[in-house]
């Protein structure tokens, strides 16, 4: 089971609120990673950081930040929530690069409705 | 730039029947290929994946094979249940400069299985 969770699970919140998504991990990963997950199920990465202090957007812009002051945690926060804000938001880790022989593990992800 | 291409959904079978889902991908490196599995309100879990060219990958009787020469790794069951009904995705991460190695996701295939 993979020890990486997110809250909350489920979030409906009015137009302009400032909102802040948690992901932690308890593996000591280094690598975390945001991704959007529109209706039509296809993910967009949005965020990414190779360890503390570091984060970089990922390949759809998005108007949400991250932070990385700790191993194991990396939120996500929109300033202004917005109707167009409204998806599914996962988080991911891994030990090492996707492409080696690491795992990377997903949370639950967190359904955000902007009314 | 890179890319990964899955075959439409929803993909619906009687239970038992044999599941195919393509997957072909475009690369400019040498890319380890990837299928995750997103179950009804979940986040996304590693199914399989393949490292090299020729290799092949399996787990819980699903299995695709590595096919360089057609830049393909088609996902294969030989007899599906109801519960493998879950959104599939294809992925690459490709390690050519390996610098970010970020993944690359296809746009996830919906498989419903009937009893």
């Amino acid at each position: 089971e993979a020890d990486i969770y997110q809250t909350p699970r489920y979030l409906v919140i009015g137009t302009g609120k400032k909102i802040t998504l948690e992901c932690s991990q308890t593996m000591g990963h280094d690598k975390m990673y945001w991704y959007q997950q529109d209706p039509g199920m296809e993910l967009h990465l949005i965020h990414y950081s190779y360890g503390v202090n570091s984060t970089e957007k990922g390949d759809l812009s998005s108007e949400s930040t991250v932070s990385r002051i700790r191993t194991e945690h990396f939120p996500l926060t929109l300033e202004s929530a917005r109707p167009s804000h409204t998806s599914q938001y996962l988080c991911a880790s891994s030990e090492g690069d996707w492409g080696g022989n690491t795992e990377a593990f997903f949370g639950q992800g967190t359904r955000l409705t902007v009314v | 730039g890179d890319s990964v291409t899955q075959m439409e959904g929803p993909v619906t079978l009687s239970e038992e029947a044999f599941l195919t889902i393509n997957c072909t991908y475009t690369a400019t490196g040498y890319p380890s290929l990837f299928w995750y599995v997103q179950y009804p309100g979940e986040g996304l879990q590693l199914l399989l994946k393949a490292t090299k060219a020729d290799d092949k990958g399996s787990n819980k009787g699903f299995e695709a094979t590595y096919r360089k020469e057609t830049t393909s790794f088609h996902l294969e069951k030989g007899s599906v249940q109801v519960s493998d009904s879950a959104v599939y995705f294809c992925a690459l991460s490709d390690r050519a400069g390996g610098a970010t190695n970020k993944l690359i996701f296809g746009t996830g295939t919906l498989l419903a299985v009937q009893p």
